[in-house]
């Protein structure tokens, strides 16, 4: 089937740090992938997006590639930010299964300053 | 640009109650996704909304069911609670339905069962 498997979390970091949090996926057809953030009592934004292999998205520092030979979306960032503090979804979706999206199952994210 | 509305924010309900959720998508925007949101499960997917058709659906009980009108405006009701319907219920509003289209959530009902 579709499914994402998401680091567990939570994560801690000080400020400056570098950010990773690894996301790998299997499907069943041709996927889009996509990082999500979700912040205390909001919904879900969009953070970045990759719709080929090899494609990589970027926003705000934020950086993911889509490995089509590793199944995998891996989120990074260089130097994080107390803002960053969320909860980062990482989220498939199949060729010809409309808008319905798979979500990994979130990583917490905390940094201190 | 609005973006998309859900009402209510809050919601508190007793077991055996129905409940209705609205969603307002971005002007625009003709397909509606419906997710729930615990902490056990993560995010589920309920069912989108394309034109006022359900085109998919999750798997969940047919408790659960939901409406799209012609301004694309989107309902999702449940019927007979149960505590465990207790979630923040997500709707997502997209612009088309390939693959490649991200959706555009709203902030959520949280709704409590008690």
């Amino acid at each position: 089937g579709n499914s994402v498997t998401q680091m567990e979390g939570p994560v801690t970091l000080s400020e400056e740090a570098f950010l990773t949090i690894n996301c790998t996926y299997t499907a069943t057809g041709y996927p889009s992938l996509f990082w999500y953030v979700q912040y205390p009592g909001e919904g879900l934004q969009l953070l970045l997006k990759a719709t080929k292999a090899d494609d990589k998205g970027s926003n705000k520092g934020f950086e993911a590639t889509y490995r089509k030979e590793t199944t995998s979306f891996h989120l990074e960032k260089g130097s994080v930010q107390v803002s960053d503090s969320a909860v980062y979804f990482c989220a498939l979706k199949v060729l010809n299964t409309g808008n319905q999206f798979y979500f990994g199952t979130g990583t917490s994210l905390t940094v201190i300053p | 640009k609005a973006g998309v509305t859900q009402t209510p924010r809050y919601l508190i309900k007793t077991r055996g109650q129905q409940v209705t959720l609205s969603c307002s998508p971005i002007s625009g925007h003709r397909s509606v996704s419906w997710y729930q949101q615990t902490p056990g499960q993560g995010l589920q997917f309920l069912f989108e909304y394309f034109s006022e058709t359900q085109r998919n659906k999750g798997n969940f009980p047919g408790r659960f069911s939901g409406r799209q009108f012609s301004n694309s405006r989107s309902e999702m009701n449940v019927s007979t609670l149960e505590l465990g319907d207790s979630a923040l219920y997500l709707c997502a509003s997209s612009l088309g339905s390939t693959s490649n289209t991200e959706a555009f959530f709203g902030q959520g009902t949280r709704l409590t069962v008690v």
